[in-house]
């Protein structure tokens, strides 16, 4: 299945800083989806890149699509005690959606 | 809220028992999907159903064994199981399961232990 390596695994955020995952292949994505896991909870869907260079905005969450559609990014500002949990990119591959190794992040008030 | 309903919350089996975990939704989706999640890490696929016919099998042993009753409902008959076993099942729907489907929708998880 895809291979995508999400960097980093674990981050400490000051409540009020900004952030950045990132989600890197060696291969060509088709298109890659994100989404976060609360401590608990389940995964829920973020977002969802389909063309080379894309970039979209949530509010605090801005995701990129690299030109080569290798790599894919999600940076969030001013981080919010409510933005902890996990964060997975997951590329679909052949009717597959396989989840990358997820980015734990830790808001720190 | 999630639209897609899973049960029980909880399960404790041993390793002897026959128990059923369940799967609804009423999104009208044509997809679903169980995937099984280990403390810490990420959700692994087991398997996929587009219009209620098994379309992956991602090579999970025989005593996980899937069902489609119709194309809201999926469940996941346990049977044998073992204790390395024992982690949150999650169910997932989507519009379709082609190259173009959008996104998943997680239920909250049945959490099977078994003993």
């Amino acid at each position: 299945g895809q291979q995508v390596m999400q960097i980093p695994q674990y981050q400490h955020v000051q409540e009020g800083e900004d952030f950045t995952t990132y989600c890197n292949s060696s291969t060509t994505l088709s298109n890659i989806q994100w989404y976060k896991q609360r401590p608990g909870g389940h995964p829920v869907f973020l977002i969802q890149l389909v063309k080379s260079g894309e970039v979209k905005k949530q509010k605090r969450l801005t995701f990129q699509f690299g030109e080569a559609k290798k790599n894919s990014s999600l940076h969030i500002t001013a981080t919010q005690t409510t933005d902890v949990g996990t964060y997975f990119c997951a590329p679909r591959e052949n009717n597959r959606l396989a989840f990358g190794k997820g980015n734990q992040v830790v808001v720190i008030p | 809220d999630t639209e897609v309903t899973q049960t029980p919350k909880h399960l404790v089996m041993g390793m002897t028992n026959k128990k059923s975990l369940k799967c609804e939704q009423h999104m009208g989706h044509r997809a679903m999907y169980w995937y099984k999640q280990k403390a810490k890490k990420p959700p692994e696929l087991m398997f996929v159903y587009s219009y209620e016919k098994l379309s992956i099998n991602e090579s999970v042993p025989s005593r996980f064994s899937p069902e489609c009753p119709n194309s809201s409902l999926l469940n996941l008959h346990l049977h044998a199981l073992q204790p390395e076993d024992s982690a949150l099942y999650l169910c997932a729907s989507s519009q379709d399961s082609g190259r173009n489907t959008g996104e998943l929708f997680f239920g909250e998880g049945s959490r099977l232990t078994v003993l």
